[in-house]
């Protein structure tokens, strides 16, 4: 079965260092998602990214962040200067025209 | 405004009870999809179930039901004879698309407890 895959599974990071998560969504979808869950809360809408643009970005997702589909196939998530409040587990996510949503496993983060 | 609401927090049941989440949501749109994921201790989030705006036939899926009415705007999730296993975070989403927006949004999610 298709799967949306994440690395690293975990990273751990100093303040002020940057960060890039990375996923490959599903060969074939056309819709690709950043969401964050801190520890114990509800998770949260980051950006959604569509014809190799950002389609919507939430009011988290500020100047600090950026998201890049490089080479068709990754679609990475960038932190420039990391603060001890982006600790958080982030999902990628991705989906075709249908609207099914397909999640990765998501990544820890921690920022010390 | 767009927004998922559900107002359980947290859930305890014993095994074998039947348990019904809740989830009501506020669209402008006519057109829009609803989910349920499952957030097991381990983290991930499981697909349960989608639903589009203009599907209201409600689903069974072995212990798993869902019950979509437009009228109340709520897709609430039902679990018969509940398990150990079934034990985890339950979160309803609502996804709309209008213009060139795109997302997806959660409720904050209902803890639930299935007590041995």
């Amino acid at each position: 079965e298709p799967e949306v895959t994440q690395t690293p599974s975990h990273q751990v990071t100093q303040m002020g260092q940057e960060v890039i998560l990375r996923c490959v969504p599903i060969s074939n979808h056309l819709y690709f998602y950043w969401y964050r869950q801190i520890l114990g809360q509800k998770v949260e809408f980051l950006v959604s990214f569509y014809n190799n643009e950002i389609s919507e970005k939430s009011e988290i997702f500020d100047d600090q962040f950026s998201v890049e589909r490089p080479d068709g196939s990754n679609f990475t998530l960038k932190i420039r200067s990391t603060k001890l409040e982006d600790s958080a587990m982030y999902f990628c996510a991705s989906s075709d025209y249908t609207g099914e949503l397909f999640f990765g496993e998501g990544s820890r983060l921690t920022v010390l | 405004a767009q927004k998922v609401t559900q107002a359980q927090t947290e859930i305890s049941v014993v095994e074998k009870e039947d348990v019904t989440l809740d989830c009501v949501y506020e669209t402008r749109d006519t057109t829009y999809y609803l989910f349920w994921y499952k957030q097991p201790p381990s983290g991930e989030l499981v697909f349960l179930i989608r639903r589009n705006s203009f599907d209201e036939q409600n689903e069974i899926s072995g212990r798993y039901s869902w019950n979509f009415q437009k009228s109340t705007s709520s897709f609430n999730f039902t679990i018969t004879a509940s398990q150990v296993v079934d034990s985890a975070v339950y979160f309803c989403a609502l996804r709309f698309r209008m213009n060139r927006d795109d997302k997806i949004i959660f409720g904050k999610g209902t803890r639930l407890h299935i007590l041995p």
